[in-house]
């Protein structure tokens, strides 16, 4: 069964603390997609970033980076230098090559608050 | 950019009333996706549509139907609306799936629909 789980339901920092949020999901597709979506106070969803199963790189973007282990099922994203307009819910969400679907299987989310 | 646009932002209807909750898209996606969102669930998959007409369930479908009559504009009603309805909706949109992966899903701003 496909799940995705997002243990820490919430985390406050204060501002230019590097914060780690943590996924962990379940598939038993080989070939599948991972994904993590911001949601600011103001509703959206933002498309963060796509990782394919056969790519475990690392990537960094900015202030942002990602850990993906096959190994330990988990796709870790990483806020270096935190600031107050990251604060907001980050869904890490999964989707499976052979589902037709396409569906996006999410996990519950973690709130993110940045303190001044 | 990808512009996802939900008709309204909040809403509030009575019990038994339909309802509809509109979306349009305007980068010609193929695929269409509904999902409710809740406290500590995440985003659950109510329908979604991968062409013109066609439909299909997700995972929590009862209570709801949908109507894609128009490439863009993707359609959630609910037919009887009653109190366990009441959460926030988003809408998303996505390319076909290529050859290479999954494509990212774009989500709108989302309706928070209370239900009394």
């Amino acid at each position: 069964a496909q799940k995705v789980t997002q243990a820490q339901t919430e985390i406050s920092v204060v501002e230019k603390e590097d914060v780690t949020l943590d996924c962990v999901y379940e598939t038993r597709d080989t070939t599948y997609y991972l994904f993590w979506y911001k949601q600011p106070p103001s509703g959206e969803l933002v498309f963060l970033i796509r990782r394919n199963s056969f790519d475990e790189q690392n990537e960094i973007s900015g202030r942002y980076s990602w850990n993906f282990q096959k190994s330990t099922s988990s796709f870790n994203f990483t806020i270096t230098a935190s600031q107050v307009v990251d604060s907001a819910v980050y869904f890490c969400a999964l989707s499976e090559a052979l589902d037709s679907s396409y569906k996006l299987i999410f996990g519950s989310g973690t709130r993110l608050l940045v303190r001044p | 950019d990808v512009k996802v646009t939900q008709s309204s932002r909040y809403l509030v209807k009575r019990t038994g009333e339909k309802v509809f909750l509109e979306c349009v898209q305007d980068m010609d996606h193929e695929n269409m996706f509904w999902y409710r969102q809740d406290p500590g669930l995440g985003l659950r998959l109510i329908y979604f549509s991968y062409d013109v007409k066609m439909k299909e369930k997700g995972d929590i479908p009862e209570g709801y139907s949908v109507s894609r009559e128009k490439k863009e504009r993707f359609s959630l009603i609910l037919e009887s609306a009653s109190t366990n309805q009441t959460s926030m909706y988003l809408c998303a949109s996505s390319q076909r799936r290529d050859s290479y992966s999954n494509q990212p899903q774009h989500f709108g701003d989302g309706t928070r629909l209370s239900i009394l």
